[in-house]
């Protein structure tokens, strides 16, 4: 069984440009959640897909944005970036959007802004 | 809103000590509460979680924690700590309304022999 699998694994962008990150969930899983996790601190949640539907979303900015697909892989799209857009982007799958269904992590994709 | 809160940035332990590591958290209702681990340049495993049973759950790797809702607090504890426990260590609450995880910021473990 393929776990949450992230790509690309790093990424050096500038100021201003735009960025996708992608993520494969686990197979089965009907939800993905995606975290920020800036360096020294705990990921923030960004937003949640359950069925392609976005379904819940932190406390972000629209350029921000995210797509789930009919196999429930997803993207995180990021336009303007900002220098503080620096951090790892995690990627989390669940079997569903129940409130016990563990979350499970990809691996992560290290965004760099200059 | 809820939050949680992670006493100590950094633990050092010695090998075959106890690892103790803390967790509390605010919520309006009942929580579910994880912990998770993160290892270097990797994502985050999850150890255990509390969804309303237990009292006391056992996770994985020796690991265990204790839901105290008197207390507000799910504190983390190994009886022994190994070398491969070194780590950052993540408590997370999910309200039973809520969808996402909340974290704390996270607790670095190093462990000398």
């Amino acid at each position: 069984e393929t776990g949450v699998t992230q790509s690309p694994t790093h990424l050096i962008k500038t100021r201003g440009q735009q960025v996708t990150l992608r993520c494969s969930s686990q197979s089965g899983h009907n939800t993905v959640s995606w975290y920020q996790q800036a360096l020294g601190q705990g990921p923030q949640f960004i937003f949640q897909y359950y069925r392609e539907e976005e379904n819940g979303r932190g406390n972000f900015p629209p350029r921000f944005s995210g797509l789930q697909f009919p196999n429930y892989s997803s993207e995180l799209n990021v336009n303007a970036l900002e220098l503080d857009d620096s951090a790892l982007y995690l990627c989390a799958s669940s079997l569903d959007r129940g409130l016990t269904d563990t979350q499970y992590f990809g691996p992560g994709t290290r965004l760099t802004v200059l | 809103a809820q939050s949680v809160t992670q006493l100590g940035s950094h633990v050092s332990v010695s090998e075959g000590a106890l690892v103790l590591l803390r967790c509390n958290y605010s919520s309006s209702v009942p929580p579910y509460l994880f912990w998770y681990v993160q290892y270097p340049n990797q994502g985050l495993q999850l150890l255990l979680k509390y969804t309303s049973a237990a009292t006391l759950v056992k996770g994985i790797n020796g690991f265990e924690a204790e839901f105290k809702k008197s207390e507000t607090s799910f504190h983390l504890t190994k009886p022994s700590a190994h070398m491969s426990d070194a780590a950052e260590y993540f408590c997370a609450v999910r309200e039973a309304a809520g969808n996402k995880l909340t974290f704390g910021g996270g607790t670095r473990v190093l462990v000398k022999p």
